[in-house]
């Protein structure tokens, strides 16, 4: 069954680094999400993508991040300054469609920020 | 703003016994869905079931079923003849009608004794 897959599966960094969270959504979908999840907290949304621009986002999602789709598999999430703050665990999702459509999820990126 | 509550951050169930997960939610808006997903241990999120708030009937997966009382803004999930295999994290979402992102409950934990 095909499924969404995200690497690293954890991901250390400095504070103030730039990190890139990769995900390859399933192949035939046009939707893509970012989800974050801090220690503790509830799933929070950030972005969703389609048609190779961001289509809603969150308020969370400030100029510090970015997403990108750079081919025609993967979908990229970038922390441009890492603070301690976005240590979380960060989930990527596809859907075919939007709204009531099934978004599937990969297993996600543990980043811990030093 | 959407929300989402669920009340009760663990739950335990014997092996073929039948267990109820609660959930409330808020929304403004009368286009609107709801999910339940289930988390494994280090495993993705996968839907478990999904209801459109305009069906009055409640959603079924075979052993999964909901009881959507929309007046009272609740959508519990049942789980018939427990497995092992239940044994996760379950997350309670709501998506509004026009709107791509997900809004989740806290999660509950699902523990099944053998």
């Amino acid at each position: 069954e095909p499924e969404v897959t995200q690497t690293p599966s954890h991901q250390v960094t400095q504070m103030g680094q730039e990190v890139i969270l990769r995900c390859v959504p399933i192949s035939n979908h046009l939707y893509f999400y970012w989800y974050r999840q801090i220690l503790g907290q509830k799933v929070e949304f950030l972005v969703s993508f389609y048609n190779n621009e961001i289509s809603e986002k969150s308020e969370i999602f400030d100029d510090q991040f970015s997403v990108e789709r750079p081919d025609g598999s993967n979908f990229t999430l970038k922390i441009r300054s890492t603070k301690l703050e976005d240590s979380a665990m960060y989930f990527c999702a596809s859907s075919e469609a939007r709204t009531a459509n099934i978004q599937y999820f990969g297993a996600g990126t543990r980043l811990s920020v030093l | 703003a959407q929300t989402v509550t669920q009340s009760q951050p663990e739950m335990s169930v014997q092996e073929a016994e039948t267990v109820t997960l609660s959930c409330t939610y808020d929304t403004s808006e009368s286009d609107y869905y709801l999910f339940w997903y289930k988390q494994p241990p280090s495993r993705q999120m996968i839907l478990v079931i999904r209801q459109e708030a305009y069906k009055q009937q409640n959603a079924t997966e075979n052993r999964f079923s909901v009881n959507f009382q929309k007046a009272a803004k609740s959508f519990s999930l049942k789980i018939s003849d427990s497995q092992l295999g239940d044994a996760a994290m379950y997350f309670c979402a709501c998506a509004q009608g026009g709107s791509e992102k997900l809004v989740f409950g806290k999660g509950m934990k699902l523990t099944v004794n053998p």
